[in-house]
């Protein structure tokens, strides 16, 4: 069964920076199936990324991942308001399709 | 319009049982592998359980093997979770959510709450 490890638990940043959110995997995600999603209080999950660099639907391209094997991360290049939220990523390459804790992105 | 919609949610005793309901709109439904995924009060997401499109194949999280059933009626577009013997681990927002890469579509969440 695969783990994932996401860290810090909370990222404190500016609107404007550029964030950098890592996700680990206790062993290598089968075909880079890694997905992102991004929660918002009182809202489900949207994915963001899948196939670990693959931009979902309507996703702006300020939303990047990258990564391979048992290293991945989202890369959000410069922070918009409406960024400011939780981020999980996910393998689903090899069941049970784990969830990370999740990298909260708060406005310092 | 492309949309899950859950239902079926409440209050429900220690040791009772609820079927959870999640209807699809906008796509070919029978050829998605469905799943359930739970987040409890200001937890993480947890997947509960999934199904393949032609309900040949099941998926459960250990923590409820024994207790839940999935099921789909795909004439009907409808996802199901039969919930039993449930703990007070089990209260959390129940989503369904479709997979072809990643969950790229998610239902609001329907609320299970365990208590006496």
């Amino acid at each position: 069964e695969i783990v994932l490890t996401q860290s810090p638990d909370t990222l404190s940043l500016s609107p404007g920076e550029r964030a950098t959110l890592p996700c680990w995997a206790s062993q290598s995600v089968s075909s880079n199936y890694l997905a992102w999603y991004q929660q918002k209080p009182g809202q489900a999950p949207r994915l963001l990324i899948y196939g670990a660099s693959s931009r979902a639907t309507g996703i702006p391209d300020r939303f990047s991942g990258s990564g391979s094997g048992t290293d991945f991360t989202l890369t959000i290049s410069r922070l918009e308001p409406e960024d400011f939220a939780v981020y999980f990523c996910q393998q689903y390459g090899s069941p049970p399709f784990a969830f990370g804790p999740g990298t909260k992105v708060d406005i310092k | 319009e492309v949309n899950l919609v859950e239902s079926g949610g409440g209050l429900v005793q220690p040791g009772g049982s609820l079927r959870l309901s999640c209807a699809a709109s906008g796509f070919n439904f029978s050829i998605d592998t469905m799943y359930w995924v739970r987040q409890a009060p200001g937890k993480g997401l947890e997947l509960v359980s999934g199904m393949t499109g032609d309900a040949r194949s099941t998926f459960y999280a250990n923590s409820v093997k024994g207790r839940f059933t999935i099921s789909r009626d795909n004439s009907k577009n409808t996802l199901y979770l039969q919930m039993g013997s449930l703990r007070g681990e089990d209260m959390a927002v129940y989503y369904c959510a479709r997979r072809p890469h990643g969950f790229d579509l998610w239902g609001q969440g329907t609320m299970v709450t365990v208590s006496s």
